[in-house]
């Protein structure tokens, strides 16, 4: 069945420690995208990807980084986590604005 | 570029009244229109779009919504709300040129017994 994965669903994790946030699509898409959502319900474009070794930044500055090595696989990744980070992190994609989004369960990041 | 502005941020109805949620979109063509539904911890689950012809469009779930381009509208609406409603509901636009949606601030929906 096609789909969107992301692991982990909840991450409790210290502050200054590494983390990637995984992100894995079975559709063939070449379009991917990271959000961040905030408990006010707002979704921030944070990074996407239009196919392999193509990333940009999105409207929202963020200290993460992105990689796309293979067409399935968009994982972001936090140096050094800090509890401003603390947040909702969606991965959705895409085939064609027509088509709109197809969108992962998220993960729930706290930084203590 | 474009936008979208969801007015309400939180509507609650009671169990079995009829819902209206509002959107209005800023585009200089007509766009590609959709709704999104998220329930607490979950992802976003399309509920509808537009991209052509009749402007009243099915969706899932019993929702249905209306484009209005004198109006730059698109609100989605319910005849009868069931609890399972209850969630956060997103508008978004898209430009029939481009590759990324834009999102509205959303709308919370809670519904009474």
């Amino acid at each position: 069945e096609a789909d969107i994965y992301q692991t982990p669903r909840y991450l409790v994790i210290g502050t200054g420690k590494k983390i990637t946030l995984e992100c894995s699509q079975t559709m063939g898409h070449d379009k991917m995208y990271w959000y961040q959502q905030d408990p006010g319900m707002e979704l921030h474009l944070i990074h996407y990807s239009y196919g392999v070794n193509s990333t940009e930044k999105g409207d929202l500055s963020s200290e993460s980084t992105v990689s796309r090595i293979r067409t399935e696989h968009f994982p972001l990744t936090l140096e050094s986590a800090r509890p401003s980070h603390t947040s909702q992190y969606l991965c959705a994609s895409s085939d064609n604005v027509y088509y709109g989004y197809t969108f992962g369960s998220g993960t729930r990041l706290t930084v203590v | 570029a474009q936008s979208v502005t969801q007015p309400d941020i939180h509507i609650t109805v009671s169990e079995g009244a009829s819902l209206e949620l509002r959107c209005n979109y800023s585009y200089g063509a007509t766009p590609y229109l959709f709704w999104y539904v998220q329930s607490p911890g979950q992802g976003l689950q399309l509920l509808l779009k537009y991209f052509s012809g009749d402007t009243l469009v099915q969706g899932i779930k019993g929702f249905e919504a209306e484009f209005k381009r004198s109006q730059s509208s698109f609100n989605l609406r319910k005849p009868s709300v069931h609890w399972s409603d209850a969630a956060e509901y997103f508008c978004a636009v898209g430009a029939r040129s481009g590759d990324k949606l834009t999102f509205g601030t959303g709308t919370r929906l809670a519904v009474r017994p």
